[in-house]
């Protein structure tokens, strides 16, 4: 069965500072979608990246940067610099591509507090 | 603007009471889901759907109910059955029935039994 596990639950940074948040999968597929989400206060969960089981390449977008690695079933997230708008609740995501729909799987997420 | 609009986004209860939870999207979207978020635990599927007239239990989908008559709406019903139905509750949809690309949220709705 598939498990996302997030064992950071709240991380608290100073403003600047780098941070990495992190995800552990379990799957038996191999085939697999990852995915992270942002949980801002207003409640609408907004996507930041998906990557297939197939593309280990890590991935920078501005201040974020995702490192995927299969050895070890992981895929973390790292803010760099960070600021207090990233405050918010980031959760990690798996979707196993057999057949048949198998809907994402969430872990429990991380909240990130950003102090000024 | 294409998105995902839930209502209501405040909404009280008595124990008893079934209440429906409205989900409409306007992108064209194949699939959806409804997921329930309590603090600490995540989001856990309750129902999704892949095309009109059918739809799949989740991991909790005891003491919920939903329809899918149209491709655009699908409402979730809590119904008294429902053991602890205080909760945030997200409806999102995907392109397609699999979820290999991204999933859009509406901005939930919070539901509060008295």
């Amino acid at each position: 069965a598939q498990k996302v596990t997030q064992a950071q639950t709240e991380i608290s940074v100073v403003e600047k500072e780098d941070v990495t948040l992190d995800c552990v999968y379990e799957t038996r597929d191999t085939t697999y979608y990852l995915f992270w989400y942002k949980q801002p206060p207003s409640g609408e969960l907004v996507f930041l990246i998906r990557r297939n089981s197939f593309d280990e390449q890590n991935e920078i977008s501005g201040r974020y940067s995702w490192n995927f690695q299969k050895s070890t079933s992981s895929f973390n997230f790292t803010i760099t610099a960070s600021q207090v708008v990233d405050s918010a609740v980031y959760f990690c995501a798996l979707s196993e591509a057999r057949s048949g729909n198998t809907p994402l799987v969430f872990g429990k997420g991380t909240r990130l507090s950003v102090i000024a | 603007d294409g998105g995902i609009t839930q209502s209501p986004k405040y909404l009280f209860r008595k124990e008893g009471q079934n209440v429906t939870l409205s989900c409409e999207q306007n992108l064209n979207h194949d699939a959806m889901y409804w997921y329930r978020q309590d603090p600490g635990q995540g989001l856990r599927l309750i129902y999704y759907s892949q095309i009109v007239n059918d739809f799949q239990k989740g991991d909790i989908a005891e003491g919920y109910s939903v329809s899918r008559e149209k491709k655009e709406s699908f409402p979730l019903t809590v119904t008294s059955a429902q053991k602890n139905p205080t909760a945030f509750y997200l409806c999102a949809s995907s392109i397609g029935g699999l979820p290999t690309g991204e999933l859009f949220f509406g901005e939930g709705s919070r539901l509060t039994v008295l």
